[in-house]
């Protein structure tokens, strides 16, 4: 069982906004302005898209955006494209003895 | 870049040792993630490529060591006592973006290694 829940999938349509929540408690996802998202394609290495709970590293389209609240956190990906269509998991700082924590991963389908 | 060795095949109860390589850019530290078939992500630990220091996950406390190979710059990941659970794929990977402070280290992980499959069965 993951530390971070994450629902199993999310779809939306192309052009449609699809989000996805990562809650976790307070000593990760709510104790600490880190989090990160990331997107995984089959067979490939995972891409960091958000950290910082907001920040987008060089060359992540600004479709994606991250926020928190309390001990929720969340990925918006707007303006939906067919590419968009991966695996998706949130990490956390979790504290001095477990440096990260991640979700169980959400499958999104652009339908 | 972050250059890993190549698949491993182990019997239950066997040892694996992994290894990763950076190129090309400097980092603080470098993290090892798996993933098992048709799994999430998890992280396993975490060691300096300064002064060696570790973090472990609990879940793999005793089981792992990561170390750092001043020869030839390179960072091992040994995990012992393999059961079947462990048959996946082990990831090592860099935050360039993150930072350690008080004691703790905040890591997001914008450089990933191919992956190395470790596959466990008797």
């Amino acid at each position: 069982q993951s530390a971070l829940t994450q629902p199993p999938s999310a779809s939306g349509s192309p052009g449609q906004s699809v989000t996805i929540s990562c809650t976790g408690t307070s000593s990760d996802v709510g104790g600490y302005e880190y989090v990160s998202w990331y997107q995984q394609y089959p067979g490939k290495a995972p891409r960091l898209m958000i950290y910082e709970v907001i920040k987008r590293p060089s060359g992540v389209p600004d479709r994606f955006s991250g926020s928190k609240s309390g001990n929720t956190a969340s990925l918006t990906v707007s303006g939906l494209q067919a590419e968009d269509e991966a695996d998706y998991y949130c990490s956390s700082y979790g504290g001095r003895n477990n440096f990260v924590v991640f979700g169980g991963g959400t499958k999104l389908t652009v339908l | 870049q972050l250059e890993q060795s190549g698949a491993e095949a182990k019997k239950p109860g066997a040892s694996v040792k992994v290894f990763c390589k950076a190129s090309g850019h400097n980092t603080y530290g470098i993290s090892w993630v798996r993933q098992a078939p048709g799994q999430g992500l998890e992280w396993m630990g975490w060691i300096s490529v300064y002064n060696g220091n570790t973090n472990y996950a609990p879940k793999f406390q005793g089981r792992v060591t990561i170390i750092k190979d001043t020869s030839t710059s390179a960072v091992y990941m040994d995990l012992r006592r393999l059961t079947s659970d462990d048959t996946a794929v082990y990831f090592c990977a860099v935050s360039r973006l993150g930072y350690c402070r008080g004691g703790g280290c905040y890591l997001s992980f914008d450089i990933w290694g191919q992956g190395t499959v470790v596959t466990v069965s008797s």
